[in-house]
């Protein structure tokens, strides 16, 4: 299993641009995540999702847009890219389990606006 | 309002001594779930230990222990006999099981001294 994958790893956008990046998970998990870690900070949420057809904001998802039209797939839209969107980006899933149902993370996108 | 609250921004430990990473958190939900990662300097979240809110035992996974004292509504990480691989940023969070969101906070850079 490849787990958690997201695409690209690294980005440089100029101010204004948009992107969009994917995360792609094959475990099955209906719950998947987006966080975003600025430098020396903890992770902070945009958005989140609970199955396909549904997502719901997080802490911080002024910027950002998300659509979960399948299991597997959850991209995470930038419009209109500004500096203070530079950050780490890490997409997570997890299953439908109570209990001890652990977040697993990709490896993350760096992304810098310039 | 902050949720997950961790104070210590940075620690240096003697390698082999024992550490405990502090986490308090504040919740109205009772049915909740608490996890620590480590961040090493490469990037990638690693899953520690999970201790659900109804979970009469602390939890331990190896060297690793959760001090779960929910009155106080505290979730310690405690680190036996540090290594220098434990070197890296540590973080707790939390799982609402009414909403599914999981937030985390700032993190705790450790530094084991050889």
């Amino acid at each position: 299993n490849a787990g958690v994958t997201q695409t690209p790893k690294f980005r440089i956008l100029k101010i204004g641009q948009s992107m969009t990046l994917q995360c792609t998970q094959d475990m099955n998990h209906n719950y998947m995540y987006w966080y975003r870690q600025d430098p020396g900070m903890g992770l902070k949420l945009i958005y989140y999702s609970v199955g396909a057809g549904i997502t719901d904001k997080g802490e911080v998802p002024n910027g950002y847009n998300v659509s979960r039209s399948t299991t597997e797939d959850f991209p995470l839209r930038l419009e209109l890219a500004a500096p203070s969107q530079t950050s780490v980006y890490f997409c997570a899933s997890r299953p439908q389990l109570t209990g001890e149902s652990k977040a697993f993370f990709g490896q993350g996108t760096r992304l810098t606006v310039v | 309002a902050q949720k997950i609250t961790q104070t210590q921004p940075g620690m240096f430990v003697q390698e082999k001594e024992a550490v405990t990473l502090d986490c308090t958190y504040d919740t109205s939900d009772q049915s909740y779930g608490l996890f620590w990662y480590k961040q090493p300097s490469s990037g990638e979240m690693i899953f520690l230990i999970y201790q659900g809110s109804y979970d009469e035992q602390n939890a331990t996974e190896g060297r690793y222990s959760l001090n779960f004292q929910k009155a106080r509504k505290s979730a310690n990480l405690v680190i036996s006999a540090s290594q220098l691989g434990d070197s890296a940023m540590y973080f707790c969070a939390m799982r609402e099981n009414r909403d599914d969101k999981i937030i985390f906070g700032k993190g705790t850079r450790l530094h084991i001294l050889p």
